[in-house]
């Protein structure tokens, strides 16, 4: 069975600081990975996603995540933050032949102008 | 973009009466959506997967004679909680997976309350 864990719970953060996020799955076939973001009142969207290839992935916002398959590890970075990056994200893995997707417990992210 | 409805948004109801969720896929077609529960500061709990033309998927624990599931069309997938219990308020995220990709795509969630 597909599994995710992700570490953090609550990271707070003041603008212009570095964000990693980290993220840990548990398959040992193929996988598909993604982050979602859940902005105050607003529904989940996807931020990025990997399925195969370079394994450095970069999506909206200047967000981006590296596979690491040695670690099972997707973490997710972003080089300077800003005060509306604040949302909850959420690490979700999607294994090979399952149609469904794990999702982590989520990441609340408080970014302090 | 992708984009998933779901109606209504919000919804109270009595104890022991049925509400329908609708979710739908608004300019893509998805043989498969999936349904959630997002329990208050914890993640999505899948509770089914709901196919085109065949009987839906429902995650361990999941009770399937509670939570109907209706997918009728390759855009429109029914939620329905039968006999509803104020422990049955949620809030309720339906997804949709493009036939062509792996990724889904949300609804805004629907707020059950059951009084």
């Amino acid at each position: 069975a597909q599994s995710v864990s992700q570490h953090n719970h609550h990271v707070i953060l003041s603008e212009a600081a570095s964000l990693e996020l980290g993220c840990n799955y548990s398959y040992g076939g193929t996988v598909n990975l993604f982050w979602y973001v859940q902005y105050p009142g607003q529904h989940l969207q996807l931020l990025l996603k990997y399925f195969s290839g370079d394994p450095l992935v970069k999506g909206i916002k200047g967000f981006e995540a590296e596979f690491i398959k040695s670690k099972f590890s997707f973490n997710l970075r972003k080089p300077s933050v800003q005060w509306s990056d604040t949302a909850e994200y959420f690490c979700a893995v999607n294994s090979g032949g399952y149609q469904k997707v794990t999702f982590g417990t989520g990441t609340k992210l408080q970014v302090i102008p | 973009g992708a984009v998933v409805s779901q109606h209504p948004s919000r919804v109270i109801c009595k104890s022991g009466t049925s509400v329908k969720i609708e979710c739908r896929s608004l300019d893509f077609q998805a043989t498969t959506m999936f349904w959630y529960r997002q329990f208050p500061k914890q993640s999505l709990m899948l509770m089914a997967t709901s196919n085109e033309g065949s009987k839906a998927t429902y995650e361990q624990g999941v009770e399937k004679d509670k939570f109907l599931i209706n997918h009728a069309s390759l855009t429109l997938s029914t939620l329905t909680v039968t006999s509803a219990h104020p422990e049955d308020s949620s809030f309720y995220i339906c997804s949709a997976r493009p036939d062509a990709g792996y990724e889904q795509y949300f609804g805004p969630g629907t707020r059950l309350t059951v009084t």
